[in-house]
């Protein structure tokens, strides 16, 4: 059974400070680490991925992998209420044939930049 | 730009009446995908194009079949709309399905099923 999951929030954080993101996923055979914005009757935007044990930074965000703990994590500093949206955690997981079966998802965070 | 594109962003059928959603990409990848989205829900994975190849998730009910005519389109077809069918219907790209780098998945703007 593939499972990611993610605390639903609200997560509300002040203009200005980091908000954090988590996630956990269930099957350890999972190689590839999503993160996707979607705001409100929009579709979900890519915003990082991550496939090796550590940080990878880009701008603003900071995803980190820990395949151990089979935990991700997006850090978002400097938050701006622009960043305010859903945030969903995907999962790829490649099948025996070397391909995969799509992306699993987490019902994603709702996190909230306060002015 | 490069893109992935749906037709219709809105659409409006009655129960039981057949329905098709387009989706077209200019990145020229490989793989496409259809997502539904429900209201306050996870994006869930119907089915996926692996260039003519055909991979159905286990529980996408039989009343969905897609079509893929060339690399560059690809049709969700719903045979007979039920009022639980109604919601965001998602197309996604890339380049391949597993390798690292190229999977990365992008969406297009979606296309929002209402059933009467």
């Amino acid at each position: 059974q593939k499972e990611v999951e993610q605390n639903s929030g609200p997560l509300s954080v002040p203009e200005g400070a980091i908000a954090s993101l988590n996630c956990t996923y269930s099957d350890r055979g999972s190689q590839s680490f999503f993160w996707y914005r979607q705001y409100s009757g929009k579709s979900p935007e890519l915003i990082m991925s991550i496939y090796s044990n550590g940080d990878k930074e880009d701008g603003r965000f900071t995803a980190q992998l820990n395949k151990a703990s089979q935990y991700v994590s997006l850090l978002i500093r400097d938050s701006q209420p622009s960043d305010s949206a859903t945030y969903l955690c995907a999962v790829n997981i490649p099948d025996s044939g070397g391909g995969a079966d799509g992306l699993t998802f987490g019902k994603g965070t709702h996190l909230i930049i306060q002015p | 730009d490069a893109m992935v594109i749906q037709n219709p962003r809105y659409q409006v059928t009655q129960f039981g009446k057949p329905v098709t959603l387009s989706c077209s990409q200019t990145l020229n990848h490989n793989v496409m995908y259809w997502y539904q989205q429900k209201s306050s829900q996870a994006p869930k994975l119907l089915f996926h194009y692996y260039d003519k190849d055909f991979n159905n998730e286990a529980d996408t009910p039989d009343n969905f079949q897609s079509r893929r005519p060339n690399t560059s389109f690809c049709f969700l077809d719903i045979r007979s709309p039920g009022l639980g069918d109604a919601a965001m219907y998602l197309c996604a790209t890339s380049r391949d399905p597993g390798l690292a780098g190229d999977n990365e998945q992008f969406f297009g703007p979606g296309t929002r099923l209402t059933v009467l």
